[in-house]
Protein backbone atom coordinates (compact mmCIF):
# COMPACT_ATOMS: atom_id res chain seq x y z
CA UNK A 1 0.00 0.00 0.00
CA UNK A 2 1.73 3.02 -1.19
CA UNK A 3 1.41 6.21 1.34
CA UNK A 4 3.51 8.53 -0.79
CA UNK A 5 2.71 8.40 -4.70
CA UNK A 6 4.83 10.35 -7.32
CA UNK A 7 2.44 9.86 -10.27
CA UNK A 8 4.89 11.50 -12.50
CA UNK A 9 8.39 8.93 -13.20
CA UNK A 10 9.75 11.84 -15.24
CA UNK A 11 10.41 15.31 -16.08
CA UNK A 12 11.99 17.41 -18.88
CA UNK A 13 12.84 21.15 -18.48
CA UNK A 14 14.70 23.59 -20.02
CA UNK A 15 17.77 25.23 -18.31
CA UNK A 16 16.32 28.58 -16.29
CA UNK A 17 13.14 27.97 -16.58
CA UNK A 18 10.71 26.41 -13.15
CA UNK A 19 10.86 22.42 -12.70
CA UNK A 20 7.79 21.08 -10.57
CA UNK A 21 7.71 17.98 -9.02
CA UNK A 22 4.38 16.57 -7.21
CA UNK A 23 4.04 14.19 -4.73
CA UNK A 24 0.26 12.98 -3.29
CA UNK A 25 -0.30 11.26 0.15
CA UNK A 26 -2.96 9.44 2.01
CA UNK A 27 -2.01 9.27 5.75
CA UNK A 28 -2.91 12.30 7.76
CA UNK A 29 -0.68 11.32 10.43
CA UNK A 30 2.23 12.44 8.29
CA UNK A 31 3.34 15.72 10.46
CA UNK A 32 6.73 16.44 8.76
CA UNK A 33 7.63 16.25 4.47
CA UNK A 34 11.05 16.45 3.03
CA UNK A 35 12.35 16.06 -0.41
CA UNK A 36 15.53 14.29 -1.05
CA UNK A 37 17.84 14.21 -4.40
CA UNK A 38 19.55 10.92 -5.98
CA UNK A 39 22.66 10.65 -7.97
CA UNK A 40 23.44 7.15 -10.27
CA UNK A 41 25.55 5.20 -7.23
CA UNK A 42 24.78 7.37 -4.56
CA UNK A 43 22.65 7.25 -1.69
CA UNK A 44 19.78 10.07 -1.43
CA UNK A 45 20.42 13.48 -0.72
CA UNK A 46 18.40 15.84 1.67
CA UNK A 47 16.97 18.74 -0.03
CA UNK A 48 14.70 20.55 1.92
CA UNK A 49 11.97 19.73 4.53
CA UNK A 50 8.43 21.24 5.61
CA UNK A 51 6.65 20.52 8.71
CA UNK A 52 2.64 20.15 8.54
CA UNK A 53 2.11 23.46 10.32
CA UNK A 54 3.35 25.69 7.56
CA UNK A 55 1.92 25.93 4.03
CA UNK A 56 5.78 26.66 2.22
CA UNK A 57 9.11 26.38 2.83
CA UNK A 58 11.92 28.19 0.85
CA UNK A 59 15.73 27.94 0.59
CA UNK A 60 17.53 29.21 -2.21
CA UNK A 61 16.13 28.08 -5.65
CA UNK A 62 14.30 25.51 -3.82
CA UNK A 63 10.88 25.81 -2.60
CA UNK A 64 8.12 23.20 -1.34
CA UNK A 65 4.48 23.76 -1.01
CA UNK A 66 2.41 21.70 1.45
CA UNK A 67 -1.53 21.61 1.35
CA UNK A 68 -2.80 19.83 3.87
CA UNK A 69 -6.30 19.78 2.71
CA UNK A 70 -5.72 18.20 -0.76
CA UNK A 71 -2.74 15.91 0.71
CA UNK A 72 -0.57 17.32 -1.78
CA UNK A 73 2.59 19.05 -1.35
CA UNK A 74 5.20 20.07 -4.49
CA UNK A 75 8.91 20.66 -4.92
CA UNK A 76 9.58 24.32 -7.15
CA UNK A 77 13.13 24.59 -8.50
CA UNK A 78 13.46 27.92 -10.20
CA UNK A 79 15.65 28.63 -12.03
CA UNK A 80 16.43 25.15 -13.35
CA UNK A 81 19.69 24.03 -13.45
CA UNK A 82 22.16 21.14 -15.56
CA UNK A 83 23.38 20.12 -12.43
CA UNK A 84 19.73 19.69 -10.96
CA UNK A 85 19.45 16.55 -13.15
CA UNK A 86 18.86 13.51 -10.72
CA UNK A 87 16.08 11.65 -9.79
CA UNK A 88 13.76 13.35 -6.27
CA UNK A 89 12.20 11.62 -3.96
CA UNK A 90 9.25 13.06 -1.75
CA UNK A 91 8.89 11.60 2.00
CA UNK A 92 6.78 11.66 5.32
CA UNK A 93 7.34 11.24 8.25
CA UNK A 94 5.19 9.63 11.12
CA UNK A 95 6.61 9.46 14.61
CA UNK A 96 6.61 5.91 16.13
CA UNK A 97 6.22 5.82 20.35
CA UNK A 98 9.53 5.62 20.26
CA UNK A 99 10.80 8.84 18.83
CA UNK A 100 11.91 7.09 15.20
CA UNK A 101 11.18 9.21 12.44
CA UNK A 102 10.07 6.57 9.81
CA UNK A 103 10.04 7.87 6.38
CA UNK A 104 7.77 6.39 3.80
CA UNK A 105 9.24 7.23 0.38
CA UNK A 106 7.37 7.79 -2.78
CA UNK A 107 8.58 6.20 -5.76
CA UNK A 108 10.36 8.84 -7.34
CA UNK A 109 10.61 11.66 -10.36
CA UNK A 110 13.62 11.98 -12.99
CA UNK A 111 14.19 15.57 -14.03
CA UNK A 112 16.35 16.39 -16.68
CA UNK A 113 17.21 19.72 -16.99
CA UNK A 114 18.09 20.51 -20.64
CA UNK A 115 20.94 23.03 -21.39
CA UNK B 1 34.55 12.81 4.74
CA UNK B 2 32.59 12.62 8.02
CA UNK B 3 28.95 11.30 6.65
CA UNK B 4 27.36 8.43 6.41
CA UNK B 5 30.04 5.36 5.12
CA UNK B 6 28.74 2.13 3.91
CA UNK B 7 30.95 -1.28 2.99
CA UNK B 8 31.22 -2.78 1.08
CA UNK B 9 29.55 -0.40 -2.01
CA UNK B 10 28.52 -4.16 -4.15
CA UNK B 11 28.63 -7.64 -3.13
CA UNK B 12 27.74 -10.54 -5.14
CA UNK B 13 26.83 -13.47 -3.74
CA UNK B 14 25.40 -17.48 -4.27
CA UNK B 15 22.13 -18.13 -3.57
CA UNK B 16 21.82 -19.31 0.49
CA UNK B 17 25.21 -17.99 1.11
CA UNK B 18 25.24 -15.47 4.36
CA UNK B 19 26.47 -11.13 3.77
CA UNK B 20 27.31 -9.03 6.14
CA UNK B 21 27.01 -4.73 5.73
CA UNK B 22 28.51 -2.80 7.82
CA UNK B 23 27.59 1.16 8.07
CA UNK B 24 29.57 3.64 10.12
CA UNK B 25 26.71 6.94 10.98
CA UNK B 26 27.66 10.34 11.04
CA UNK B 27 29.36 10.33 14.42
CA UNK B 28 27.77 12.83 16.73
CA UNK B 29 24.21 11.10 15.15
CA UNK B 30 22.76 8.92 18.14
CA UNK B 31 19.85 7.33 15.21
CA UNK B 32 20.59 4.99 13.10
CA UNK B 33 18.43 3.65 10.16
CA UNK B 34 18.60 0.65 7.52
CA UNK B 35 16.09 0.66 4.56
CA UNK B 36 16.20 -1.43 1.19
CA UNK B 37 15.83 0.12 -2.11
CA UNK B 38 14.58 -2.37 -5.50
CA UNK B 39 14.60 -1.15 -8.97
CA UNK B 40 11.40 1.46 -9.46
CA UNK B 41 11.02 2.18 -6.17
CA UNK B 42 11.83 4.66 -3.23
CA UNK B 43 13.64 3.20 -0.24
CA UNK B 44 11.82 0.69 2.66
CA UNK B 45 11.99 0.81 5.96
CA UNK B 46 13.72 -1.98 7.67
CA UNK B 47 15.07 -1.26 11.53
CA UNK B 48 15.60 1.68 13.57
CA UNK B 49 18.54 1.79 16.46
CA UNK B 50 18.48 4.65 18.76
CA UNK B 51 21.80 4.07 20.16
CA UNK B 52 22.87 0.50 20.48
CA UNK B 53 19.26 -0.49 21.14
CA UNK B 54 17.36 -1.59 18.10
CA UNK B 55 13.64 0.04 19.03
CA UNK B 56 11.70 -0.67 15.62
CA UNK B 57 11.78 -3.31 12.81
CA UNK B 58 9.53 -3.36 9.78
CA UNK B 59 7.54 -6.75 8.83
CA UNK B 60 10.18 -6.81 6.03
CA UNK B 61 12.47 -8.23 8.01
CA UNK B 62 12.20 -11.52 7.93
CA UNK B 63 14.28 -13.94 10.29
CA UNK B 64 16.97 -14.38 8.29
CA UNK B 65 17.77 -10.58 8.57
CA UNK B 66 19.26 -9.30 11.37
CA UNK B 67 20.45 -6.10 12.76
CA UNK B 68 23.12 -5.13 15.87
CA UNK B 69 24.90 -1.77 16.74
CA UNK B 70 26.97 -2.88 19.45
CA UNK B 71 28.17 0.12 21.23
CA UNK B 72 26.06 2.57 19.42
CA UNK B 73 28.48 3.55 16.69
CA UNK B 74 28.43 1.45 13.85
CA UNK B 75 26.01 -1.20 12.59
CA UNK B 76 25.84 -4.53 10.95
CA UNK B 77 23.05 -6.01 9.02
CA UNK B 78 23.14 -9.75 8.07
CA UNK B 79 21.20 -11.85 5.57
CA UNK B 80 21.81 -15.44 6.45
CA UNK B 81 20.54 -17.93 3.43
CA UNK B 82 19.67 -15.25 0.84
CA UNK B 83 17.54 -15.57 -1.68
CA UNK B 84 17.16 -13.94 -5.27
CA UNK B 85 14.68 -11.63 -3.88
CA UNK B 86 17.26 -10.00 -1.29
CA UNK B 87 19.10 -8.60 -4.08
CA UNK B 88 18.69 -4.71 -3.91
CA UNK B 89 20.28 -1.70 -2.78
CA UNK B 90 20.59 -1.77 0.95
CA UNK B 91 20.72 2.40 2.08
CA UNK B 92 21.75 3.22 6.18
CA UNK B 93 20.80 6.58 7.46
CA UNK B 94 21.45 8.40 10.59
CA UNK B 95 20.41 11.54 12.03
CA UNK B 96 20.18 13.30 15.52
CA UNK B 97 17.64 12.69 18.45
CA UNK B 98 14.62 15.06 19.01
CA UNK B 99 12.59 17.13 16.52
CA UNK B 100 12.49 16.55 13.56
CA UNK B 101 16.28 15.75 12.35
CA UNK B 102 16.56 14.98 8.53
CA UNK B 103 17.84 11.37 7.97
CA UNK B 104 21.62 11.40 6.14
CA UNK B 105 22.01 8.60 3.72
CA UNK B 106 25.17 6.59 2.63
CA UNK B 107 25.54 5.62 -0.24
CA UNK B 108 24.59 1.94 -0.25
CA UNK B 109 25.49 -1.56 -0.33
CA UNK B 110 24.08 -2.87 -3.53
CA UNK B 111 23.53 -6.64 -3.67
CA UNK B 112 23.08 -9.16 -5.81
CA UNK B 113 21.95 -12.58 -5.16
CA UNK B 114 22.93 -15.15 -8.24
Amino acid sequence: DQQVKQNSPSLSVQEGRISILNCDYTNSMFDYFLWYKKYPAEGPTFLISISSIKDKNEDGRFTVFLNKSAKHLSLHIVPSQPGDSAVYFCAASAKYQTGANNLFFGTGTRLTVIP
Amino acid sequence: DTGVSQDPRHKITKRGQNVTFRCDPISEHNRLYWYRQTLGQGPEFLTYFQNEAQLEKSRLLSDRFSAERPKGSFSTLEIQRTEQGDSAMYLCASSLAGGNSPLHFGNGTRLTVT
